[in-house]
């Protein structure tokens, strides 16, 4: 059984340009969270989504970023007009219920803002 | 609200020497805590996780930690430290649909 897979591993991007992040949860799984983590912090807690729905996102930056996770295909994490503080580890994870459920990490995207 | 503190961002030990991470817990139910390793430029690997079973809980590359209720501690200990143990370590505690990670203990092992 793969785990999470996340793509790309690494991004760069031009302050100004928009990122799009992939996460694939683990076969099975209909819950997924995104996590940042930004240099020499722990990771915080960002948007939790089931299939289609949004359910908490609460940790989300209330603008440029965005997630969804639709009914077919992986969800994605998107930041437009990317600035420097964007720059971060960002991780998914996954989970096939909730909120009783472990969460299994994948191996995150770095993304770098230049 | 529940939270967990590390104390300590860095801790250096000798190679053969007692490692000892320590991690905090605030939680208003019974928590459920993990501790995660995370190597330079990669994803976190789960080390161990205490479940409210065995209050001694056993994990991967010879880690263990200890759930003490009355000390709110959740401590992560490995009797002799090699050099493929450097690395950051994170501490976790469940809530409500999200894992809130403590902010890391970057160990250094000298030769």
């Amino acid at each position: 059984n793969a785990g999470v897979m996340q793509n790309p591993r690494h991004l760069v991007r031009r302050r100004g340009q928009e990122a799009r992040l992939r996460c694939s949860p683990m076969k099975g799984h209909s819950h997924v969270y995104w996590y940042r983590q930004l240099p020499e912090e722990g990771l915080k807690f960002m948007v939790y989504l089931q299939k289609e729905n949004i359910i908490d996102e609460s940790g989300m930056p209330k603008e440029r970023f965005s997630a969804e996770f639709p009914k077919e295909g992986p969800s994605i994490l998107r930041i437009q007009q990317v600035v420097r503080g964007d720059s971060a580890a960002y991780f998914c994870a996954s989970s096939p219920g909730s909120p009783d459920y472990e969460q299994y990490f994948g191996p995150g995207t770095r993304l770098t803002v230049t | 609200a529940q939270s967990v503190t590390q104390l300590g961002s860095h801790v250096s030990v000798s190679e053969g020497a007692l490692v000892l991470l320590r991690c905090n817990y605030s939680s208003s139910v019974p928590p459920y805590l993990f501790w995660y390793v995370q190597y330079p430029n990669q994803g976190l690997q789960l080390l161990l996780k205490y479940t409210s079973a065995a209050t001694l809980v056993k994990g991967i590359n010879g880690f263990e930690a200890e759930f003490k209720k009355s000390e709110t501690s959740f401590h992560l200990t490995k009797p002799s430290a090699h050099m493929s143990d450097a690395a950051e370590y994170f501490c976790a505690v469940r809530g409500t649909y999200k894992y809130i990670f403590g902010t890391g203990t970057r160990l250094k092992v000298l030769a």
